[in-house]
């Protein structure tokens, strides 16, 4: 079946390390997301991609990374900079050369400080 | 500016009882609307969609959702209830400019025996 793989399920940070988090997918879509999400807060976007070697920032890119190499993958980095990043974290996707499609998403990254 | 209120935080219901949530939008142009749902430590799930046409809409689960335009609205509902439906539930419109998507901030459904 086809779908989106998010791992790890946990992660758990040190002070000023980095970490990354994988998003797979299988979908052949082009479009890609990363989300945070905090309690009572919504899905706030990080950084979105609509095509390999591109990406843009969303409303909260401070602090982390991303690159897109391949169609399928697209890795965020929670860097030091990141005062804050214990939260919950889901990665999307859609195709966006058909118009009006949903997003697709997988179960997420649940990312806490050691 | 785009965004998407949904106006109640939380919600409890009785099972077998019916239910509304609630979602207000604001967008120039013709939204694309959705409703999601997500179990505890989840992603999201697609309940159903709205692009055009029929302005009511079935999805899965037995949801079903209706636009009002002239409300700017797209308000979930159910007509019973079940154990299985408690979740967190997200209302979100879709841009076809740069395919961006607004969420709302959930509403947290509980079901009461």
């Amino acid at each position: 079946d086809g779908g989106i793989t998010q791992s790890p399920k946990y992660l758990f940070r040190k002070e000023g390390q980095n970490v990354t988090l994988s998003c797979e997918q299988n979908l052949n879509h082009d479009a890609m997301y990363w989300y945070r999400q905090d309690p009572g807060q919504g899905l706030r976007l990080i950084y979105y991609s609509q095509i390999v070697n591109d990406f843009q920032k969303g409303d909260i890119a401070e602090g982390y990374s991303v690159s897109r190499e391949k169609k399928e993958s697209f890795p965020l980095t929670v860097t030091s900079a990141q005062k804050n990043p214990t939260a919950f974290y889901l990665c999307a996707s859609t195709q966006i050369w058909q118009l009006n499609q949903p997003q697709h998403f997988g179960d997420g990254t649940r990312l806490s400080i050691l | 500016a785009q965004s998407v209120t949904q106006p109640d935080i939380h919600i409890t219901v009785s099972e077998g009882a019916s239910l509304e949530l609630r979602c207000n939008y604001s967008y120039g142009a013709t939204p694309y609307l959705f409703w999601y749902v997500q179990s505890p430590g989840q992603g999201l799930q697609l309940l159903l969609k709205y692009f055009s046409g029929d302005t009511l809409v079935q999805g899965i689960k037995g949801f079903e959702a209706e636009f009002k335009r002239s409300q700017s609205s797209f308000n979930l509902r159910k007509p019973s209830v079940h154990w299985s439906d408690a979740a967190e539930y997200f209302c979100a419109v879709g841009t076809n400019t740069g395919n961006q998507f607004y969420f709302g901030t959930g509403t947290s459904l509980t079901v009461i025996p």
